[in-house]
């Protein structure tokens, strides 16, 4: 099962930020937090990671709790380009190679 | 481009019939994987090979075989399908084992293989 929760859709004006939560209360201490998204017909292109500390570049910013047990990644400017869906998971590079999407969140960008 | 390119990118096949999809990755990873996208599901694993080596195989029907014979190709053979079948087949790449702590060991996909099993 995944190990993140994220709410099914989201709605966004052009222009605007946006910021997609992610629940992930059962991460434990070699878990790193990844961001994907998925564009029509297209696979997952990687967004953002981090593990503890916020993060930036030039697609997005990535905001930790402090306990480590949601995050947010954060569009700063949506453009229509960006509606997407948009998967949090959780990647433990020390245990094994097993990696778990959820449903993700549907990103909808109104012009 | 990602550095992970799957061949063909549409089939369609009929349920007597048997196929492979291809997967190659150029970025000397040491995992891939196979994923499976139905319509409007999120992404299934199927199956996940380290170091040429299955470590990962999530109970998926035996009329699909992967074929792992370096750490640059996978292959996923296809035989006797049924139309439920039917999806996006996702194949990705990463380095794992090893943390690297620049990347977080970030997983890269290919842009995936539509199948239609008629």
């Amino acid at each position: 099962d995944a190990k993140t929760t994220q709410p099914n859709s989201m709605e966004s004006n052009e222009e605007e930020p946006v910021h997609l939560p992610c629940n992930h209360s059962t991460i434990s201490g070699t878990d790193y937090i990844h961001w994907y998204r998925q564009l029509p017909s297209q696979g997952p292109e990687y967004v953002i990671h981090g593990l503890t500390s916020n993060v930036n570049n030039r697609m997005a910013s990535l905001a930790i709790a402090e306990d480590r047990k949601s995050s947010t990644l954060i569009l700063h400017r949506a453009t229509l380009r960006d509606a997407a869906v948009y998967y949090c998971i959780l990647r433990d590079v020390t245990g094994g190679f097993k990696t778990i999407f959820g449903a993700g969140t549907r990103l909808f960008v109104k012009a | 481009e990602t550095g992970v390119t799957q061949t063909p990118r549409h089939l369609v096949m009929g349920m007597t019939n048997k196929k492979s999809l291809k997967c190659e990755q150029h970025l000397g990873h040491n995992a891939m994987y196979w994923y499976k996208q139905s319509a409007k599901k999120p992404l299934e694993l199927m199956f996940v090979y380290s170091l040429e080596e299955r470590v990962e195989n999530n109970s998926v029907p035996s009329r699909f075989s992967p074929e792992c014979p370096n750490s640059s190709h996978l292959f996923l053979h296809l035989h006797t399908l049924q139309p439920e079948d039917s999806a996006l087949y996702l194949c990705a790449s990463s380095q794992d084992g090893v943390l690297d702590r620049s990347s977080g060991n970030t997983i890269y996909f290919g842009e995936g293989s539509w199948l239609t099993v008629v």
